[in-house]
């Protein structure tokens, strides 16, 4: 079936830089972008940027640009999100969600938690 | 960037029915706007309902359903049951870009 893996829980201090993946499984890798979303503690999610998996292509929210990175790796149907100097208020579930057919955001990795802390 | 803008709160009764809206800073919510809807309750991720408009996916009971309401998007709960207490976010294209709504906290009372 298909599934989203992400990678476990971080911690960080402010003005680092984490990087979370995203392993899929169960459909055709390059087929379907893959968005990211995070949820901070008590908030709504917030879309972060999508990656086209065929061709590496980006696009990032207004928010994010300039401090975020989406890359893939085809050859372990992997996505990756790079966030890059970190603040206390980027503490939150990170998650990776498929677009698929229809533009429809159905599947979900099961979250990873950043937490921002000196 | 996109605001997207839903009612903050809604009550409704044990097997009433209940719209939500979901509106764009842009201008009218169309079909190209894929609006996509989600559940989502505490110390979970959200679970997606509704897509690109009125689309269910497999595991979407059938009281849930979404659409076009004037200039904006809806989610229709026919039937309201206990477990349908919630927090329920839209999520809006626009211009390469996805937007998320504030959310509407649903009671069920």
């Amino acid at each position: 079936q298909v599934q989203l893996m992400q990678s476990g829980s971080e911690v960080k201090e402010p003005g680092a830089s984490v990087k979370v993946s995203c392993k899929t499984s169960g459909y055709a890798f390059i087929s379907f972008g893959v968005s990211w979303v995070r949820q901070a503690p008590g908030q709504g999610p917030e879309w972060m940027g999508w990656i086209n998996t065929y061709n590496g292509g980006t696009s990032y929210a207004q928010n994010f640009q300039g401090r975020v990175s989406m890359t893939r790796d085809t050859s372990t149907s992997t996505v990756y999100m790079e966030l890059r100097g970190l603040r206390f208020d980027d503490t939150a579930v990170y998650y990776c969600t498929r677009e698929g057919d229809g533009y429809g955001y159905g599947i979900w990795g099961q979250g990873t938690l950043v937490t921002v802390s000196s | 960037q996109t605001v997207v803008t839903q009612e903050p709160s809604l009550t409704v009764s044990p097997g009433g029915t209940v719209t939500l809206t979901c509106a764009s800073s842009t201008g009218a919510v169309t079909s190209d706007s894929y609006p996509n809807w989600f559940q989502q309750k505490p110390g979970q991720p959200p679970m997606a309902l509704i897509y690109s408009t009125t689309n269910k996916h497999s595991w979407t009971p059938a009281r849930f359903s979404g659409s076009l309401l004037g200039d904006k998007a809806a989610l229709t709960l026919s039937g309201v049951q206990f477990e349908d207490e919630a927090e329920y976010y839209c999520l809006l294209y626009h211009d390469s870009a996805w937007a998320f709504g504030g959310g509407t906290k649903l009671t069920v009372l």
